[in-house]
């Protein structure tokens, strides 16, 4: 079992440039979810997919995020305009949905993070 | 609103002095309160899952308790390698799935 793994692991762009970041979640995980993380506080939610669809989204999503996961296996995360405030680390949880798996229902588990800096 | 307060913010203690974390939490409905390890530069890494009140887990030196308005981290003899930040999270019934965190109690273990 590989894990969650995150791609890149850092990310240094210029205010006002578009970044893409990936997700590839464990392979029997049917929920993603991604988070953002300042420091010193914990995560906070962003958006949630079950397979392919996207189902919730935080009000934290601005016009300028947007995240897809096509195929119900990886995800991205796209920032438009990237805005000094949105440095930060982003995270990508993934989790089953239960049905007797030895996973428990319910409990994510995170990759490292990408760490976001705008210049 | 869902509200999760993690206390202290920090916390220092010597190799082998056993203390606790709390983790106070307000949810319209628990489905579930996570802990989970994180050192620094990296993502969290889960630790328990506790569903509801009287239920404990231990793990090595950790033990984790819950009450209906609050979780305990116990952590007995510790270790240097403790040291690290301790995020509580809780999930609640109607959501998807997302967790509130709290901001987490940073542990530094003197050897």
């Amino acid at each position: 079992d590989t894990g969650v793994s995150q791609d890149p692991r850092h990310k240094i762009t210029k205010r006002g440039q578009n970044v893409t970041f990936r997700c590839d979640p464990i392979s029997e995980h049917n929920r993603l979810y991604w988070y953002r993380q300042t420091l010193g506080q914990g995560p906070e939610f962003l958006t949630y997919f079950q397979n392919e669809a996207q189902l919730e989204k935080s009000r934290l999503l601005s016009d300028r995020f947007s995240a897809e996961r096509p195929k119900g296996s990886f995800s991205t995360l796209e920032i438009q305009r990237t805005e000094q405030g949105d440095s930060a680390m982003y995270l990508c949880a993934s989790s089953s949905q239960g049905g007797g798996l030895i996973i428990a229902p319910y409990e994510q588990y995170f990759g490292p993070g990408t760490r976001l800096t705008v210049t | 609103e869902d509200q999760v307060t993690q206390s202290p913010e920090a916390l220092r203690l010597q190799e082998g002095e056993s203390s606790s974390l709390n983790c106070s939490y307000t949810v319209s409905g628990l489905r579930g309160l996570f802990w989970y390890r994180q050192d620094p530069g990296k993502g969290p890494e889960f630790l328990f899952t506790l569903y509801s009140a009287g239920e404990e887990k231990e793990k090595e030196r950790l033990k984790a308790t819950l009450t209906k308005k609050e979780s305990f981290l116990h952590i007995t003899a510790p270790k240097p390698e403790d040291s690290a930040t301790y995020l509580c999270a809780v999930q609640a019934r109607g959501s998807q799935g997302n967790l509130i965190f709290g901001k987490g109690t940073k542990l530094s273990v003197k050897p």
